[in-house]
């Protein structure tokens, strides 16, 4: 298994384009999410999936929007770039998302820097 | 809301030496801890758990301690070794499905 892949790596915008962040997941894993992390810092949820056709917002979900059309796919969109979501973005995913196989796989990351 | 800290934010041990870090948690109600390890420039990779029906869990070289009463967690490394120089973060999962609320990070720097 390649576990949870992310591309691209890193990125650059200017200030108000758009872009797609892939995340793919080939475990059949149930739950899958999107976390910023920022210098110095944790990571905070931006949006999540429990299942195929299912979103929910995280705790910083503003500029961003996901789908998730199947269940190895969750691709995190960028509507207008800003500086402040200069970040770098991981990618988890999990077998469930409630229950005891809730271990959650993090991606590599992709490094976004928006000037 | 949930938050989730820690005590110091470095950490510096010998090699050999146990290591520990600490979490302070917030929401009396999470019922599920995680400690995560992160090298520079790769993703968090998951260390140990532990449930909220547990005061202690052991894996190898580490063992997680949970003390509700305070809401406070603790991974306690053993025989620290220079792989093991990495950012440490704690989370717990909070309400509703699979979401995780992260600590801000503890760096632990092994001096060989």
């Amino acid at each position: 298994n390649a576990g949870v892949t992310q591309t691209p790596k890193f990125q650059v915008l200017k200030t108000g384009q758009s872009m797609t962040l892939q995340c793919a997941q080939d475990m059949n894993h149930e739950y899958m999410s999107w976390y910023r992390q920022d210098p110095g810092m944790g990571l905070r949820l931006i949006h999540y999936s429990v299942g195929a056709g299912i979103t929910d917002q995280g705790e910083v979900p503003n500029g961003y929007n996901v789908s998730r059309s199947t269940t190895e796919d969750f691709p995190l969109r960028l509507l207008s770039a800003a500086p402040s979501q200069t970040s770098v973005y991981f990618c988890a995913s999990s077998y469930e998302a409630r229950g005891q196989y809730n271990e959650q796989f993090f991606g590599p990351g992709t490094r976004l820097t928006v000037l | 809301g949930e938050s989730v800290g820690l005590h110091l934010p470095t950490l510096s041990v010998q090699e050999g030496d146990n290591s520990i870090i600490n979490c302070a948690y917030s929401n009396s109600a999470s019922d599920y801890f995680i400690w995560y390890k992160q090298e520079s420039g790769k993703g968090p990779q998951f260390i140990i758990d532990i449930r909220s029906n547990m005061d202690k869990r052991q894996g190898q070289r580490v063992t997680v301690l949970l003390n509700k009463t305070v809401k406070h967690l603790s991974l306690q490394i053993a025989a620290t070794q220079p792989g093991d120089s990495a950012v440490y973060f704690c989370a717990e999962n909070g309400a509703g499905a699979n979401n995780l609320f992260f600590g801000t990070g503890t760096r632990l720097t092994v001096i060989p």
